[in-house]
């Protein structure tokens, strides 16, 4: 069965500062992995999305993923964070060998700070 | 823009009562999803619809059933609401997942409680 874990339910950052939002997969074959943000009392906004190729994805608002596939890993990075950023965020898998199941974690909440 | 659509931001229901969401997308997706979201849970998938008139149970689909009668309009049934399906719930749509590139679109969310 595929799953993804977040590892941290929150994570608190000076703005300014780089930030990293964790997030590991297992899946069988290789995946098609997603990052989500969602604001409060909102639905899911995209931001990014890794089908093929580089391993360093770049998505919406500044934010970026890096896949590692020996690490099952698709960590969501920006090298400088905003308050504005201070949101909800849910990773996502789905296998490409088929199947109809996107699988989200359980979200990190990210609060940026002054 | 890809806009999901769901009919109401919050509801209040009663125990027993037969509640209906809506969902309607203007995409012409094939795809359409229901999750609920549970703080610590994440999003759990019900139900999934890749067709009209189809459709796949997912995670949790006990207490629930779904209605896809038009492509672009795809409806979460609970049957006699109870306080435990007091939640958030997402529709979501896409396009067939067979044509790899793709992510799912999500409406704003229906806040149901249930007292």
């Amino acid at each position: 069965a595929q799953s993804v874990a977040q590892p941290e339910d929150q994570v608190n950052v000076a703005e300014g500062n780089p930030l990293t939002v964790k997030c590991t997969y297992s899946v069988s074959g290789n995946p098609y992995l997603f990052w989500y943000v969602q604001y409060p009392n909102r639905g899911l906004q995209f931001l990014l999305k890794y089908i093929t190729g580089d391993n360093l994805v770049k998505g919406s608002y500044g934010f970026e993923a890096e896949f590692n596939k020996s690490q099952t890993s698709f960590h969501l990075k920006k090298p400088s964070a905003l308050v504005s950023d201070s949101a909800l965020y849910f990773c996502a898998v789905r296998p490409t060998g088929g199947g109809n199941k996107l699988t989200f974690g359980t979200g990190t909440q990210l609060k940026v700070e002054l | 823009d890809v806009k999901v659509t769901q009919s109401s931001r919050y509801l209040v229901k009663r125990t027993g009562e037969k509640v209906f969401l809506e969902c309607v997308q203007d995409m012409d997706h094939e795809n359409m999803f229901w999750y609920r979201q549970d703080p610590g849970l994440g999003l759990r998938l019900i139900y999934f619809s890749y067709d009209v008139k189809m459709k796949e149970k997912g995670d949790i689909p006990e207490g629930y059933s779904v209605s896809r009668e038009k492509k672009e309009r795809f409806s979460l049934i609970l049957e006699s609401a109870s306080t435990n399906q007091t939640s958030m719930y997402l529709c979501a749509s896409s396009s067939p997942w067979g044509q790899g590139n793709t992510e799912a679109f999500f409406g704003q969310g229906t806040r149901l409680t249930v007292v």
